[in-house]
């Protein structure tokens, strides 16, 4: 079994639709994260939900809305989307111990047209 | 989070041993370091990770000198399949597990 899984794998659209990504751990992890990874490379992260709260909110425009209906689940909507959103997302998790280290998921790649 | 500094490719051979240094000069005293693989299209993917002197697993070792201002991420006898991006990371502990990737060393394996 997928211990991070993510759908869709690729999300084609048009600028100004919404769209969201879903994000499952089987893992039993408390912790939940969303980070972009753009052309460049460079991975960013974007928010963190522990039990369904959310920890970390770096600066990403309001257009980006986590949603963490239980602390397996942690989906990422996205409003009015612009061409500078087209990136990979990834969603990973971790556990509680200061040692544990996260696990990522396949990502998602959001091509905005 | 302390930032960490680290080549931004290298090359090698199959068979042989490839080391990847990463300074970071401002470590935090509960700094723990980690070393993630991100194969191209794929999720990084968790290698090692240890907080002082040496830790050995099944896929590498991380050399830790007493200071802690820098980290030796070994891999030995690289195959093709080891052709990917290493990212040297610190901190991840807390409740928030917060980590800062860099641009990572992009290692190239050559037959």
């Amino acid at each position: 079994d997928t211990a991070v899984s993510q759908t869709p794998k690729y999300l084609v659209t048009q600028m100004g639709n919404d769209k969201s990504i879903k994000c499952e751990q089987n893992l039993g992890h408390d912790t939940m994260y969303w980070y972009k990874q753009d052309s460049k490379k460079f991975l960013k992260i974007m928010f963190s939900y522990n039990n369904k709260e959310l920890i970390i909110n770096e600066t990403v425009p309001n257009r980006f809305s986590p949603k963490s209906p239980d602390k397996a689940h942690l989906n990422l909507h996205i409003n009015s989307l612009e061409l500078g959103d087209s990136a990979v997302y990834f969603c990973a998790s971790r556990g509680l111990a200061v040692t544990d280290t996260q696990y990522f998921g396949p990502g998602t790649r959001l091509t905005v047209l | 989070l302390a930032k960490t500094t680290q080549p931004i490719s290298m090359d090698s051979y199959e068979g042989q041993e490839v080391n990847i240094t990463c300074s970071h000069n401002n470590i935090a005293t509960n700094d723990y370091i980690t070393w993630y693989q991100q194969f191209p299209s794929q999720g990084p993917r968790f290698i090692i990770q240890g907080y002082k002197t040496k830790v050995t697993n099944e896929v590498a070792s991380l050399f830790i000198p007493a200071d802690r201002k820098s980290s030796t991420l070994s891999l030995p006898r690289v195959s093709l399949s080891d052709t990917a991006v290493y990212y040297c990371l610190l901190g991840g502990s807390g409740n928030t597990g917060k980590l800062i990737f860099g641009q990572g060393t992009t290692l190239q394996v050559k037959p």
